[in-house]
């Protein structure tokens, strides 16, 4: 059964900050790893996704990174901004599965 | 792409009570996942349709869940005989046709069983 934990559990920045929010899983044989936003209240938006042959996915300030072998994988903000203040996500993909880690709060600072 | 959207987004039920969930995915989409999140928590994968199929619904939390996509188009979730455990937030998501394709989600239902 797969297990996905993500540390920290809350997280408060100053403005501008780069930060790494971490996820790790216990199931190797994933199809993908994806990383979610999600405010107060709302539905998940999807942020990036990496395939199980993929090492990271960029997309603007954004970068993920997946190691399966050792089953982790990271979500790094560069600059952070207080519209980034949401709950981050992490969601493993297995076969007929999707189980997803508790968040990380992030709180940005201006 | 209208995006995926969920009715109703806030339903208060007695104890007891049946509720139905409606879930619209995005129209080219074909695979339609249902989950449930509690406050604090990650979304708990529920069940899941491939076209009108549904492929995986050991994860339905009891047998007083129940889900359809009776043309592949639309879902519902249904709960019979609600308890206030029940109270969460139901969300829908949906992705195309690869297991691999990221998955959109909806605004989703707040349950309030009182």
């Amino acid at each position: 059964k797969q297990e996905v934990t993500q540390i920290p559990a809350a997280l408060s920045v100053p403005e501008g900050e780069n930060l790494v929010l971490n996820c790790s899983f216990t199931d190797s044989a994933i199809y993908n790893l994806q990383w979610f936003r999600q405010d107060p209240g709302k539905g998940l938006t999807s942020l990036l996704l990496i395939q199980s042959s993929q090492r990271e996915q960029t997309s603007g300030r954004l970068n993920a990174s997946l190691d399966k072998s050792s089953g982790r994988s990271t979500l790094y903000i560069a600059a952070s901004q207080p519209g980034d203040s949401a709950t981050y996500l992490c969601a493993a993909h297995n076969n007929n599965d999707m189980r997803f880690g508790a968040g990380t709060r992030l709180t940005v600072k201006p | 792409d209208t995006g995926v959207s969920q009715n109703p987004r806030h339903k208060i039920t007695k104890r007891g009570q049946n509720v139905t969930f409606r879930c619209d995915p995005i129209s080219e989409h074909n695979r339609l996942y249902w989950y449930r999140q509690t406050l604090g928590q990650g979304p708990e994968f529920l069940t899941y349709f491939q076209n009108e199929a549904q492929l995986e619904k050991s994860r339905l939390l009891s047998d007083r869940f129940s889900a359809e996509r009776p043309k592949g188009s639309f879902s519902t979730l249904e709960i019979q005989r609600t308890e206030q455990g029940d109270s969460a937030m139901y969300l829908c998501a949906s992705s195309g046709r690869g297991l691999a394709d990221t998955q959109y989600f909806g605004p989703g239902t707040r349950l309030t069983v009182l």
